[in-house]
């Protein structure tokens, strides 16, 4: 596609329920990243893709929080039995570059907003 | 870890020049200086990167000293729609671009 794109744009779910977040990438771009931004913080990472391999989940806050990328195109973050601390935004960017390039240029979503209740 | 620093917040009035210094003492050799902005209810967009010396673009200008330790990044004669949070980020393959909470430029008319 021309750009990023993240579904749902917004997500309203009681607490303990689970959800999923998609994104997807441009087309053909290698590299995958979860963030995570708070109102007035900037994005926080979470975890990243290089194809359907996932490289680096040292953000994910705790073991409800997964990522999968299966065949190295869109990816889905899922968030099991959801808290009303897990409530921000989602974000997801991709990158043409594999991920360990220090010039590398992220083409970030709309982001997906999270509210538990 | 190649974090970096720069100011909270920042006020200009239209049709000035901007300066966002950006500290980065801990920058890896390899390590590029990258600069994205954010609007509200958008995510951030890639808008200068270097490594070295100038860079100059459509949108802006990156300024590196020699010792590579902090980075300006000029923004020519701001309007209302460059009100933004600007992000200051170092290459670092264990830090996974550190965002931080970036500059808040407020452009007045």
């Amino acid at each position: 596609g021309a750009g990023v794109s993240q579904s749902p744009r917004y997500k309203v779910t009681k607490r303990g329920q689970d959800v999923a977040l998609r994104c997807d990438p441009i087309s053909g771009h290698v590299s995958l990243y979860w963030y995570r931004q708070a109102l007035g913080q900037g994005p926080e990472f979470l975890t990243y893709f290089n194809y359907e391999a996932q490289q680096d989940k040292s953000g994910l806050p705790n073991d409800r929080f997964s990522a999968e990328r299966p065949e190295g195109s869109i990816s889905t973050l899922t968030i099991q039995r959801t808290e009303q601390r897990d409530s921000a935004m989602y974000r997801c960017a991709s990158s043409s570059q594999r991920g360990i390039a220090t010039n590398e240029k992220l083409f970030f979503g709309s982001g997906t907003q999270l509210s538990v209740l | 870890l190649a974090k970096t620093t720069q100011p909270i917040s920042m006020d200009s009035y239209e049709g000035q020049e901007v300066n966002i210094t950006c500290s980065h003492n801990n920058i890896a050799t390899n390590d590029y200086i990258t600069w994205y902005q954010q609007f509200p209810s958008q995510g951030p967009r890639f808008i200068i990167q270097g490594y070295k010396t100038k860079v100059t673009n459509e949108v802006a200008s990156l300024f590196i000293p020699a010792d590579r330790k902090s980075s300006t990044l000029s923004l020519p004669r701001v309007s209302l729609s460059d009100t933004a949070v600007y992000y200051c980020l170092v290459g670092d393959n264990f830090n996974k671009f550190y965002f931080g909470s970036g500059t808040k430029l407020n452009v007045k008319p």
